[in-house]
């Protein structure tokens, strides 16, 4: 069964730092992986995937994510965080059928 | 861009009560879904739909039903609504699995209260 894991509910960084926000999952056959942010009263919005290539995957807004079948893990990526980036992200995991498993969500707080 | 509403962002319910959320996407898209969000639970699956009048249910279908009866509009109806449905309600649709842009179009949910 498929399976997605964020260990950290939450993750505190400085503005300007590096920030990451860890996944792993579990998948029989190959995996598509997803990161997706929710905003405060929003639905979510797909931020970037990975499907099959190259393994790191550059999104939106300056993420990127990178692809770790040894070890199973997509975590999520930042090289400098900014304030706006304060939301709760979600990874998710398919195996080429219809459904997608999600992960219970890490909420990102970056400070100024 | 895609496009997917709601019907209502806030709802509040009585217990009993029988509740339609409804769901509209405006980029032709096979796929739509039903998930609800829990704080810790992240999204569960409750049904989705991969054509018309299609149906299946996903891992937590107990007290939902849905309806596609047109391609651009899947419906959430809760038979009569307990207070452990109160959650938020994200519809969400996509093209058909296999195509190369296979990331989910979210709605912006709706909150859903029962007392």
């Amino acid at each position: 069964a498929q399976s997605v894991a964020q260990p950290e509910d939450q993750v505190n960084v400085a503005e300007g730092n590096p920030l990451t926000v860890k996944c792993t999952y579990s998948v029989s056959g190959n995996p598509y992986l997803f990161w997706y942010v929710q905003y405060p009263n929003r639905g979510l919005q797909f931020l970037l995937k990975y499907i099959t290539g190259d393994n790191l995957v550059k999104g939106s807004y300056g993420f990127e994510a990178e692809f770790n079948k040894s070890q199973t893990s997509f975590h999520l990526k930042k090289p400098s965080a900014l304030v706006s980036d304060s939301a709760l992200y979600f990874c998710a995991v398919r195996d080429g059928g219809f459904k997608t498993i999600f992960g219970a969500g890490t909420r990102l707080f970056v400070k100024a | 861009d895609v496009k997917v509403t709601q019907s209502s962002r806030y709802l509040v319910k009585r217990t009993g009560e029988k509740v339609f959320l409804e769901c509209v996407q405006d980029m032709d898209h096979e796929n739509m879904f039903w998930y609800r969000q829990d704080p810790g639970l992240g999204l569960r699956l409750i049904y989705f739909s991969y054509d018309v009048k299609m149906k299946e249910k996903g891992d937590i279908p107990e007290g939902y039903s849905v309806s596609r009866e047109k391609k651009e509009r899947f419906s959430l109806i809760l038979e009569s609504a307990s207070t452990n449905q109160t959650s938020m309600y994200l519809c969400a649709s996509s093209p058909p699995t296999g195509s190369s842009y296979n990331e989910q179009f979210f709605g912006p949910g709706t909150r859903l209260t029962v007392l």
